[in-house]
């Protein structure tokens, strides 16, 4: 089974800094997706970033981008410039290439924004 | 357009009671997702449906959970004999099709007293 862990469940930069949110996962799958989702308080869930695990080259997304090492099962996601909207629950998830891509997420990171 | 919608909001229950959430997705989406997110589990998945295909119900916690999906849009999750463990936020997400981008909507937070 597939297994995603995030290590810090609370994370606090100042505003205009960049930080790095930890994830690695477990998978005996070659292929696969990554994702970084973020919750705020409204509780829905908005995807900042997907990665396929077959591309080399590391998804970018303005402010957010994530560094993938396949061989160390790593996904962290770094924001830069971070703005106060930023301030959110980050999730890790993994899913499936093929079917239903049944996400299994970590527990979540807790990111507080500094003014 | 319209995002995923789900109803209610909130829901308060007492334990031994049925409950109905629903979930409207997006018009045209054709995979719909139901999570659980709860302190103790954190986010879990619960069951998928794609299209007119027999739903994939194996993250189902017990056989008092049970969903449907008419006519390919509307699902509604059913929890029967609520009990305090089944207090979390059950969430649910669509996309075009089984790969691609899952789109949540706001959750129903239920509360078991």
């Amino acid at each position: 089974a597939q297994t995603v862990t995030q290590s810090q469940p609370e994370m606090s930069v100042q505003e205009a800094e960049t930080v790095t949110l930890s994830c690695t996962y477990d998978t005996s799958e070659s292929d696969y997706y990554l994702f970084w989702y973020k919750q705020p308080p409204s509780r829905q869930m908005i995807l900042v970033i997907r990665q396929e695990a077959y591309k080399q080259q590391n998804a970018t997304e303005n402010r957010f981008s994530v560094n993938f090492q396949k061989a160390a099962k790593s996904f962290s996601l770094k924001i830069s410039d971070s703005q106060l909207g930023d301030a959110a629950m980050y999730f890790c998830a993994y899913g499936l290439i093929q079917g239903a891509q049944k996400l299994v997420f970590g527990q979540g990171t807790r990111l507080t924004i500094n003014p | 357009g319209a995002g995923v919608s789900q109803s209610p909001s909130n829901k308060v229950t007492e334990k031994g009671k049925d409950v109905e959430l629903r979930c409207d997705p997006i018009s045209g989406h054709t995979a719909l997702y139901w999570y659980r997110q709860s302190l103790g589990q954190g986010l879990e998945f619960l069951i998928y449906f794609q299209g007119n295909s027999a739903p994939d119900k194996s993250g189902l916690p017990s056989d008092r959970f049970s969903a449907e999906r008419t006519g390919g849009s509307v699902s509604t999750l059913t929890i029967q004999r609520t009990q305090q463990e089944d207090s979390a936020v059950y969430l649910c997400a669509s996309s075009l099709g089984p790969q691609d981008t899952q789109y949540f909507g706001p959750g129903t937070r239920l509360t078991v007293l």
